[in-house]
C-alpha cells in the first residue's frame, strides 16, 4: 500500500473514550488525509494536512481532530467516541495536490 | 454490461466479456478524474486517471472516457477476470490548493465465471 501503514487495524472502543488512529508513510509525501467510509456514503474526507502542522478540516470533520508533527505521520483523535464515529477509516497521501492519492489498508474503528 | 453508477449500484458480467462502469461527476470545473478498486477488506487501490484536457487514455485492459459536455466519466475493462470483481470509484478533483478528492458512491463488479 504505497508505504502507508495505519494502526490499529481493528479496534473496539467504548462510547465516551478517547481513541487515536495513527497513519505512518516512509514516502516523504506532503500531503495526508483521513477519510471515512460508511455504506451509502462513499468516501469522505475528515481532515487533511499539507505540510508539518498545517492541516485543515474536509466536510465531516464534527467530532475528530488531527496533528501532524512530522512528515511521515499524521494522526486522528477522536476526543469522546460516539457510536456515528464506528466506520473505516482510510489513511492516504500524496505528493502533489493535483495528483492520485494512495490509500493505507484501513482501520475498522467499532464504539460500542 | 453497462453500470449507470448511483442508480444500478451492481454490474454482473461474465468472465471475458468487457465490462463498462459509469460515473457521472458534480463539478464543471473538476480537471483532474481518477478511478479506483477497492476489494473487501483492502484499501482504494489506483486504477488509471485522466485529465480534462482529455478525453480518452488506456491503460492495460483498461480504458478510461471524459466526456466534459454531460460530465460523465466511464471506466472500460476488457476481458474481465474473476479478479476484477471488487467495488470501483470514480473521484474528480475540484483543483484549488488542497487536492481534495470527490468520490462517487461506488459500483459493485461481479464477474461470473
Amino acid at each position: 500500500d504505497a508505504g502507508i501503514t495505519q494502526s490499529p487495524r481493528h479496534k473496539v472502543t467504548e462510547t465516551g473514550t478517547p481513541v487515536t488512529l495513527r497513519c505512518h508513510q516512509t514516502e516523504n509525501h506532503r500531503y495526508m488525509y483521513w477519510y471515512r467510509q460508511d455504506p451509502g456514503h462513499g468516501l469522505r474526507l475528515i481532515h487533511y494536512s499539507y505540510g508539518v502542522k498545517d492541516t485543515d478540516k474536509g466536510e465531516v470533520s464534527d467530532g475528530y481532530s488531527v496533528s501532524r508533527s512530522k512528515t511521515e505521520d499524521f494522526l486522528l483523535t477522536l476526543e469522546s467516541a460516539t457510536s456515528s464515529q464506528t466506520s473505516v477509516y482510510f489513511c492516504a497521501i500524496t505528493q502533489d495536490k493535483n495528483e492520485k492519492l494512495f490509500f493505507g489498508s484501513g482501520t475498522q474503528l467499532s464504539v460500542l | 454490461g453497462e453500470s449507470v453508477g448511483l442508480h444500478l449500484p451492481t454490474l454482473s458480467v461474465q468472465e471475458g466479456d468487457n465490462s463498462i462502469i459509469n460515473c457521472a461527476y458534480s463539478n464543471s470545473a473538476s480537471d483532474y478524474f481518477i478511478w479506483y478498486k477497492q476489494e473487501s477488506g483492502k484499501g482504494p487501490q489506483f486504477i488509471i486517471d485522466i485529465r480534462s484536457n482529455m478525453d480518452k487514455r488506456q491503460g492495460q485492459r483498461v480504458t478510461v472516457l471524459l466526456n466534459k459536455t454531460v460530465k460523465h466519466l466511464s471506466l472500460q475493462i476488457a476481458a474481465t477476470q474473476p479478479g476484477d470483481s471488487a467495488v470501483y470509484f470514480c473521484a474528480e478533483n475540484t483543483g484549488g490548493n488542497t487536492g481534495k478528492l470527490i468520490f462517487g458512491q461506488g459500483t459493485t463488479l461481479q464477474v461470473k465465471p
